[in-house]
């Protein structure tokens, strides 16, 4: 069973406008959620995170939601960069972490 | 601080082949996790390693063995390398102290083809 889906496999938004990567896991034991932006050849880089007793983290221009109730996560990003072009994976869990699939996104000049 | 280093970055093996992946962090972290990356299917779980001398499985375990060297290397072992087995393969590090919970940081990845 996937616990953690991202439903999504790419989003396309133009630079300057927001960008929302949504997320929802099934495991109601998760503490922890995070974001992590990936590049071509390289090893996914952390980006964001945020405890279960929390709905609500910013850092700068990203913010992740999070809704306990509806067991959903999303990332929104703004403005959008073209730097931000990139696949975007959530995750949950503790000290084991579980991934969604990952979203590609492209930011259109 | 070189962060999460991990060697080769490339890999081809025949069918049956065996081969070892090295990992190391110079960060001070106490647990490491070996991942592999497949289209479609995000990041899955091998193994970990929760402190030095301790390993458990994860989600994909068949196929692999793990070594936690000592506190700074963790070693993903195929014994008899089959094309299934043809992933990019992830190590991560993550401080893991008591009372909270932190990012896993991640290496450059190791691209394995096994034909």
């Amino acid at each position: 069973d996937q616990q953690v889906k991202q439903n999504s496999p790419s989003l396309s938004v133009q630079e300057g406008r927001i960008s929302i990567l949504n997320c929802d896991y099934t495991n109601s034991m998760f503490d922890y959620f995070l974001w992590y932006k990936k590049y071509p050849a390289e090893g996914p880089t952390f980006l964001i995170s945020i405890s279960s007793i929390k709905d609500k983290n910013e850092d700068g221009r990203f913010t992740v939601f999070l809704n306990k109730s509806a067991k959903h996560l999303s990332l929104h990003i703004v403005p959008s960069q073209p730097g931000d072009s990139a696949v975007y994976f959530c995750a949950g869990g503790g000290q084991k972490l579980v991934f969604g699939q990952g979203t590609r996104l492209t930011i259109n000049p | 601080n070189a962060g999460v280093t991990q060697t080769p970055k490339f890999q081809v093996l025949k069918t049956g082949q065996s081969m070892t992946l090295q990992c190391a962090q110079d960060m001070n972290h106490n647990s490491m996790y070996w991942y592999r990356q497949d289209p479609g299917m995000g990041l899955r779980l091998i193994y970990y390693s929760a402190s030095e001398g301790t390993t458990d499985k994860g989600e994909v375990p068949n196929g692999y063995n793990v070594s936690r060297l000592n506190k700074r290397e963790f070693s993903l072992r195929l014994e008899s390398a089959a094309p299934s087995q043809t992933s990019v393969y992830f190590c991560a590090s993550t401080p893991d102290l008591a009372g909270g919970y932190y990012e896993q940081y991640f290496g450059p990845g190791t691209r394995l083809t096994v034909t």
